[in-house]
């Protein structure tokens, strides 16, 4: 079965500084790989995907993650960080079930941006 | 912009009680979603819908059920709500084709009493 594991239910880091938030997945076919984001008190935005084009995906916002497939990895980075980058970030692997392909997330990761 | 719209944003209802969260979106997508959320548990996958009238269970069915009697609207179903269904419910919506991205309403609060 697809799973993912996040690396770290917290991240602090100070405004500027490099973001790097931890995923790696596990699945026993090519995976389709996905981050979202979720800011307080909303649902979740798609941040970027992974579909088995090119292995550096660029998202919104300055966000982007590489797939590695020989870490089996799929790391979130942004160069610098804002305020308002903080909020819940989740990492999502595309899952079969019952014969449908459905998305299977990440416990989650709180990045937490101080002045 | 897709619009996914859950009908409450807080709800407080008590042990026992039949529950109904509501879901509707507005962009005539094929696929609909409920996960619920807990703190370090991240999202699970409770049902889903690829067309109107069929409903698949996801990874924690287990006390709910769903009614897709249209294309818009995907309800979610506490036929007796427990302690342990208070969470946060999030409903999603997609396209037809695998893999579109998900688009989630801001999700509804419940706690059972």
């Amino acid at each position: 079965a697809q799973s993912v594991t996040q690396l770290g239910s917290h991240v602090s880091v100070s405004e500027g500084a490099l973001v790097l938030l931890r995923c790696n997945y596990s699945s026993s076919v090519p995976p389709y790989l996905f981050w979202y984001v979720q800011y307080p008190n909303q649902g979740l935005q798609l941040l970027l995907k992974y579909t088995s084009a090119a292995t550096l995906v660029k998202g919104i916002n300055g966000f982007e993650a590489e797939f590695k497939k020989s870490e089996t990895s799929f790391h979130l980075t942004k160069p610098s960080a804002h305020m308002s980058d903080a909020a819940e970030y989740f990492c999502a692997v595309s899952a079969m079930n019952s014969g449908y392909s459905t998305l299977t997330f990440g416990k989650g990761t709180m990045l937490l941006v101080s002045p | 912009d897709v619009k996914v719209t859950q009908s409450s944003r807080y709800l407080v209802k008590r042990t026992g009680e039949k529950v109904f969260l509501e879901c509707v979106q507005d962009m005539d997508h094929e696929n609909m979603f409920w996960y619920r959320q807990d703190p370090g548990l991240g999202l699970r996958l409770i049902y889903f819908s690829y067309d109107v009238k069929m409903k698949e269970k996801g990874d924690i069915p287990e006390g709910y059920s769903v009614s897709r009697e249209k294309k818009e609207r995907f309800s979610l179903i506490l036929e007796s709500a427990s302690t342990n269904q208070t969470s946060m419910y999030l409903c999603a919506s997609s396209l037809g084709v695998n893999l579109a991205p998900l688009h989630f309403g801001n999700g509804t609060r419940l706690t059972v009493t």
